[in-house]
């Protein structure tokens, strides 16, 4: 049983580019998170998908970032217009039930797309 | 949202017990405390996690102190693999873990 899979590993862009980042979850998973981390910092939530659905995006930048998780396929991260900023590791998570509110709910975690910016 | 405070690094002698502390004196009754690993390169994975009462899995132990305010993370036996940074996270109900900086695990051989 695959576990989360994230695909770039690793991606290169220019300043101004475009990084698509793709996740598929863990098989009967339905819920997808997306967090990312800089260098030295610990992760920081960026945004919650179910399927078609955004559910909570407030660590999202306002600005150039968009996910998606469609009926079919994977999870997809969008960068527009990347800057060097954006350079982090961006991490994927599932989990196979909506969070139930007991504070009990584990991720799975894919092991992260490395997203360099030059 | 409630926060930890865990040592910036600690190390362990390989085959010996580790217990890394994590505070966490503004804990809700009702948080979970939930802790992960990041091995190098890799994705956080999750280790335990506990409400009031002790936790056993295979990977680790959970010690919760009677008031709540601090736990340990228990290996009992630390190898190579475990060098790693551990995170305590309080979850409050919600899918938003806050990540701190955690404690990285050094072990020596």
């Amino acid at each position: 049983n695959a576990g989360v899979m994230q695909n770039p590993r690793h991606l290169v862009r220019r300043r101004g580019q475009e990084a698509r980042l793709r996740c598929s979850p863990m098989k009967g998973h339905s819920h997808v998170y997306w967090y990312r981390q800089l260098p030295e910092e610990g992760l920081k939530f960026m945004v919650y998908l179910q399927k078609e659905n955004i559910i909570d995006e407030s660590g999202m930048p306002k600005e150039r970032f968009s996910a998606e998780f469609p009926k079919e396929g994977p999870s997809i991260l969008r960068i527009q217009q990347v800057v060097r900023g954006d350079s982090a590791a961006y991490f994927c998570a599932s989990s196979p039930q909506p969070n139930d509110g007991t504070g009990a709910n584990v991720l799975t975690f894919g092991a992260g797309s490395r997203l360099t910016v030059l | 949202d409630a926060k930890t405070t865990q040592p910036n690094s600690m190390e362990s002698n390989e085959e010996e017990p580790v217990h890394l502390p994590c505070n966490h004196s503004t804990i809700s009754g009702t948080d979970y405390i939930h802790w992960y690993r990041q091995l190098p390169s890799q994705g956080p994975e999750y280790v335990i996690h506990g409400l009031t009462s002790n936790v056993n899995n295979r990977m680790a132990s959970l010690a919760i102190a009677e008031d709540r305010k601090s736990s340990t993370l228990i290996l009992h036996r630390a190898t190579l693999r475990d060098a790693a940074v551990y995170y305590c996270i309080l979850n409050t109900g919600t899918y938003k873990y806050i990540f701190g900086t955690g404690t990285r695990l050094k072990v020596l051989a």
